[in-house]
């Protein structure tokens, strides 16, 4: 596609539900990123995958927290027994390349936990 | 630890006017990348520029220009005649290695007719 495609654009789970956010980078972009943005912060860095090789995940809260990329291009944001501090904009990302190649973001998922 | 600071919550300036976003930030790597985004009301995250750190040259591009002073750390952003469609949410941004972005916590510009 064009963009970086993101779906869904909005989910409301209710607290302890798992949930599962989808992410199709710019076709032949072998990088990609998931951040998180809390209301009225920038974004913070969770994983990052080059190909479907999970290279730094440090940016994960917690163990409920398991991102996948098993064929190199779509990836998968999964968050289990969701708490409302996960409520927050999961934005994701996809470059070229590592290096000073720009990532280009999608419309980013809304995430509600009530 | 790398750390970007944008000091400017919120401005807000008239049609028109100039204005200039403060961007100063932390790194103890000697090859960076700054980068600037804007992110409208829609939400998208826009990439507008990116800097190396070997790069020193400002730059101009229409209306945007960048001031990049590695001697005080800081990668301004000016508007230069700025109009409503430039109202928005500013993020600055850092890249150790070409890696993973640590953004500042944003400027929100309002631009009013």
């Amino acid at each position: 596609g064009a963009g970086v495609s993101q779906s869904p654009r909005y989910k409301v789970a209710k607290r302890g539900q798992d949930v599962a956010l989808r992410c199709d980078p710019i076709s032949g972009h072998v990088s990609l990123f998931w951040y998180q943005q809390a209301l009225g912060q920038g974004p913070e860095f969770l994983t990052y995958f080059q190909n479907e090789a999970q290279l730094d995940k440090s940016g994960l809260p917690s163990d409920r927290f398991f991102a996948e990329r098993p064929e190199g291009s779509v990836s998968t944001l999964k968050i289990q027994r969701t708490q409302q501090e996960d409520s927050a904009v999961y934005l994701c990302a996809s470059s070229l390349v590592t290096g000073n190649q720009p990532q280009h973001f999608g419309d980013g998922t809304r995430l509600s936990i009530l | 630890a790398q750390k970007v600071t944008q000091a400017q919550t919120e401005i807000s300036v008239v049609e028109k006017e100039d204005v200039t976003l403060d961007c100063v930030y932390e790194t103890r790597d000697t090859t960076y990348y700054l980068f600037w985004y804007k992110q409208p009301p829609s939400g998208e995250l826009v990439f507008l520029i990116r800097r190396n750190s070997f790069d020193e040259q400002n730059e101009i591009s229409g209306r945007y220009s960048w001031n990049f002073q590695k001697s005080t750390s800081s990668f301004n952003f000016t508007i230069t005649a700025s109009q409503v469609v430039d109202s928005a949410v500013y993020f600055c941004a850092l890249s150790e290695a070409g890696e993973k972005l640590t953004f500042g916590t944003g400027t929100r510009l309002t631009i009013i007719p």
